[in-house]
């Protein structure tokens, strides 16, 4: 079964604006992460918060983490027609190191010039 | 640099006929290494992992199959393919204990 769920399915936005994405996820994990897909490409990650992180920082990226919740946020600030693409989390699991990571359907964000 | 091939990058192969996806990665040694497939419009589903040559866990029961030959080596194959075999296959990396994972570009493969 699904463990992670992107919400919402697909964004469209202008660039120089934000783009947020939502991910929530049902068991206990070790990390979350963040992965992106250009059309027809492998994923590429973006960023990984571990579950005693709260809130994380990549360039124009931001990502948040509630345990509580059990869900995450992905914001791309000042977003650019070349952050067109799929946007995936993917949660490690307790106690599946290096094993097993449970990827999410994604968010397809389109921004437009 | 690590870095990691996949090929062929597209196949077309028709029902019945079999399947050798090939994997290999470069610069590093004992990486544990996936196969995902990716339906149209869908998420990952990891279909196998390796930790080590010659060994492999499968995650869903189906008509495919992984072999990792050699350490840096993973291969998934087919004896006889399935329309609903279609898909983008990917192959990925991780490196011992760590989560993050590197992927290939992928191989699309639609059976007629």
């Amino acid at each position: 079964s699904q463990q992670g769920e992107e919400d919402p399915q697909a964004l469209s936005i202008q660039e120089g604006e934000n783009a947020t994405m939502n991910c929530s996820y049902k068991t206990s994990i070790n990390n979350l992460q963040w992965y992106r897909q250009n059309s027809g490409r492998g994923l590429v990650h973006l960023i990984l918060i571990r579950s005693n992180e709260r809130e994380k920082h990549s360039g124009r990226l931001r990502v948040t983490l509630d345990t509580s919740k059990k869900s995450s946020s992905l914001l791309i600030t000042a977003s650019r027609a070349a952050d067109t693409a799929s946007y995936f989390c993917a949660t490690g699991l307790v106690n599946q190191a290096g094993t097993a990571l449970i990827f999410g359907k994604g968010t397809t964000l389109s921004v437009s010039s | 640099s690590q870095t990691i091939h996949q090929w062929p990058a597209t196949l077309v192969q028709p029902v019945g006929s079999p399947l050798s996806l090939e994997c290999t990665v470069e610069g590093t040694s004992n990486p544990n290494l996936y196969w995902y497939r990716q339906a149209a419009g869908r998420g990952l589903q990891l279909l196998f992992y390796s930790v080590g040559i010659g060994q492999i866990s499968s995650e869903v029961p189906q008509n495919l199959s992984a072999s990792r030959p050699q350490d840096r080596q993973f291969i998934l194959s087919s004896k006889k393919l399935l329309l609903s075999d279609s898909g983008f296959y990917l192959c990925a990396w991780s490196s011992g204990n760590e989560d993050t994972q590197y992927f290939g570009p992928g191989t699309r493969l639609t059976v007629l």
